[in-house]
């Protein structure tokens, strides 16, 4: 069964630090992957995505993710994190097929100490 | 800046009251979904347009109906909520209805108290 997997549910990091979130995937194809950002009460904005070609993707506000076919992840990174960075991030794969088919997974949550 | 708007942002309502959510893009998209966010949580998919016919349905309980009155307009209805409905309603589009990579763009959400 297709499934997202973010082991992380809660990360405390120091403004000005580096930050990696981990995203694991299962799906038998090549999936197309997206990292979403939610701040309290907003929408998902979409941070980047990765469809084919070149595996490290650069996103909005810095950040930047990793496809590694060989490990099924997807991991996002930033190399100096701003209090503003402060969120939810949820990882997601779409399949591909009908409408919809986008599977979120549970999501980490970041805080930044000052 | 969302090219998907929501409205209202905030909406209270009674357990029979009827209310409506509303949702609009301009961004010519072909398909418009409702997700249902309860806190903590990832967004759960309800229901999906494509090409303003309803294609997906998630055994979402009939108090909540849907609607698709134009290709830029979705309204979700709502009636005899029940406070477990509370949550953040989110609407979202794609480009594509058909064979999708799944990038949707989502509004900032309606969230809903029901009492």
């Amino acid at each position: 069964a297709q499934s997202v997997t973010q082991p992380d549910i809660h990360i405390t990091v120091s403004e000005g630090a580096s930050l990696e979130l981990r995203c694991n995937y299962s799906y038998g194809a090549t999936p197309y992957l997206f990292w979403y950002v939610q701040s309290p009460g907003q929408g998902l904005q979409l941070l980047l995505k990765y469809f084919s070609g070149d595996t490290l993707v650069q996103g909005i506000k810095g950040f930047e993710a990793e496809f590694k076919r060989s490990q099924s992840s997807f991991n996002l990174r930033k190399p100096s994190v701003h209090w503003s960075d402060a969120a939810e991030y949820f990882c997601a794969v779409g399949t591909g097929g009908s409408q919809g088919n986008l599977i979120f997974g549970k999501g980490t949550k970041l805080s930044v100490k000052p | 800046d969302t090219e998907v708007t929501q409205t209202p942002k905030h909406l209270v309502m009674g357990m029979t009251n009827k209310k409506s959510l509303k949702c609009e893009q301009h961004m010519g998209h072909r398909a418009m979904y409702w997700y249902k966010q309860k806190a903590k949580k990832p967004p759960e998919l309800m229901f999906v347009y494509s090409y303003e016919k309803l294609s997906i349905n998630e055994s979402v309980p009939s108090r909540f109906s849907p609607e698709c009155p134009n290709s830029s307009l979705l309204n979700l209805h709502l009636h005899a909520l029940q406070p477990e409905d509370s949550a953040l309603y989110l609407c979202a589009s794609s480009p594509r209805a058909g064979r999708d990579t799944g990038e949707l763009f989502f509004g900032e959400g309606s969230r809903l108290t029901v009492l």
